[in-house]
């Protein structure tokens, strides 16, 4: 299995402010992926980032809201911009893992914005 | 549309009665079945994975089998505990055109175990 640690585990922001979120996985995985889980409802994808390649953003994400990094195959950020109320959700760092692909996460960043 | 469903919504159980949660697919091409945990304000914890090939796996008092003719997968939890009170969540890994395929989760299924 893979520990994945995320950082900030929750942050309360102000409107038009940008916030970034990191992962760090204790082992080298190619396929890393950010979730958004808003209140009460499941996980969406945001993006795929693989290592050495652009993200793949999901329909109705794009990158200048949500910019991503992966610099090497233990770590990612997520930006979170200009941030309005709306983007208060918990957002979730996955990797794939094993000859199957199992998914593991992150414990999740809480994201308050007022 | 490749979706996944989870019925009951919710479900409140006394202590030591057997749960039975249940995750619905619409397309038996597919990659894997996992099933997660998810406490409140909490990551996701893995719990089983069932390949597309497996009928069923087991890890303690867990079990959860699969049904691919049927499009359908169901966890049991033996001997309900307060501790198993969370959100259980099922992902299905339907294949597509790339590699990868294309990963759907279910909306969870909240459990409330009383002592």
């Amino acid at each position: 299995s893979a520990v994945i640690s995320q950082k900030p585990s929750r942050d309360i922001c102000q409107r038009g402010t940008s916030l970034t979120i990191q992962c760090q996985v204790d082992s080298q995985v190619t396929m890393m992926f950010w979730y958004r889980q808003q209140p009460g409802q499941s996980l969406t994808l945001i993006a795929t980032a693989n290592q050495g390649s652009e993200a793949t953003y999901e329909s109705g994400f794009v990158i200048d809201k949500f910019p991503i990094s992966r610099p090497n195959l233990t770590f990612s950020t997520l930006t979170v911009s200009n941030m309005s109320p709306e983007d208060s959700s918990i957002y979730l760092c996955s990797v794939a893992g094993g000859p199957v692909g199992e998914l593991f996460f992150g414990e999740g960043s809480r994201l308050t914005v007022l | 549309k490749q979706e996944v469903t989870q019925i009951p919504a919710a479900l409140s159980v006394p202590e030591g009665e057997n749960l039975v949660l249940n995750c619905s697919f619409t397309d038996s091409a597919i990659y894997n079945l996992q099933w997660f945990r998810q406490d409140p304000g909490k990551g996701l914890t893995s719990l089983l994975l069932i390949q597309s090939s497996q009928r069923e796996q087991t890890s303690g008092r867990l079990n959860a089998s699969l049904d691919k003719s049927s499009g359908r997968s169901t966890l049991y939890i033996a001997a309900s505990q307060p501790g198993d009170s969370a959100t259980y969540l099922c992902a299905v890994r339907y294949m597509t055109t790339d590699s990868w395929g294309k990963l759907q989760f279910g909306a969870g299924t909240q459990v409330v175990v009383t002592p």
